[in-house]
């Protein structure tokens, strides 16, 4: 079956430090999603991206979309406090309507 | 608008036991999904219902998980019996229709002791 995996599983910075967060999964994808989830919390809709090569920016959030459209990838710039969570990404295989959620990479920043 | 609902918050049972979960999607919202989330992991799909048809079950243990969407509003997820390994916290979404993100509902932490 379809695999999305995440790279790195955790990642702790200093505030203002930027973070990146890879997304690969085993097949083409039609699009990819991106969600965050705060400590005790349900995941929160953050981004589709849907067209090969595409970059989108939301603040200090880049999202991009392989030109394969089998990776994808979040940085943020000059990471905050509220940045904490687990960043999900959850590819959707071409022809199919089932999202496929990685696990995720926790993201700790300390002030 | 109003999230979507879920209950109970918190269920603790034995293993055996049967359990049921209860979803409201946004008023309007065709699609409606039903996630489990063990600990540590990302969620995995148990079942789409598009609006009270069944679009994907096939990662739902069907021997012990069933599920249904009555007049294609809200949902009923039924575990029975609970196994240990059942320990994790259900989520439900919707989305007006299925190429659009998702919006989560707080979800239902399940303990089998």
């Amino acid at each position: 079956g379809q695999q999305v995996m995440q790279i790195p599983q955790y990642q702790h910075v200093q505030e203002g430090e930027d973070f990146t967060t890879y997304c690969n999964s085993s097949t083409t994808l039609s699009n990819i999603q991106w969600y965050k989830q705060r400590p005790g919390g349900h995941p929160v809709f953050l981004i589709q991206l849907v067209k090969s090569g595409e970059v989108k920016k939301q603040k200090r959030l880049t999202f991009q979309f392989g030109e394969a459209k089998k990776n994808s990838s979040l940085h943020i710039t000059a990471t905050q406090t509220t940045d904490v969570g687990t960043y999900f990404c959850a590819g959707r295989k071409s022809g199919y309507s089932t999202l496929t959620f990685g696990k995720g990479t926790m993201l700790l920043v300390s002030p | 608008e109003a999230g979507v609902a879920q209950s109970p918050r918190y269920k603790i049972i034995e293993k055996r036991q049967s359990v049921a979960f209860w979803c409201n999607p946004i008023s309007g919202h065709a699609t409606l999904y039903w996630y489990q989330q063990i600990l540590g992991q990302g969620p995995k799909l148990l079942i789409q219902f598009q609006n009270n048809g069944v679009v994907d079950d096939s990662q739902l243990p069907k021997d012990r998980f069933s599920a249904e969407r009555l007049k294609g509003v809200d949902s009923t997820l039924k575990i029975q019996p609970a196994k240990l390994e059942d320990s994790a916290v259900y989520l439900c979404a919707s989305n007006p229709w299925t190429d659009l993100g998702y919006t989560f509902g707080s979800g239902t932490r399940l303990t089998v002791v």
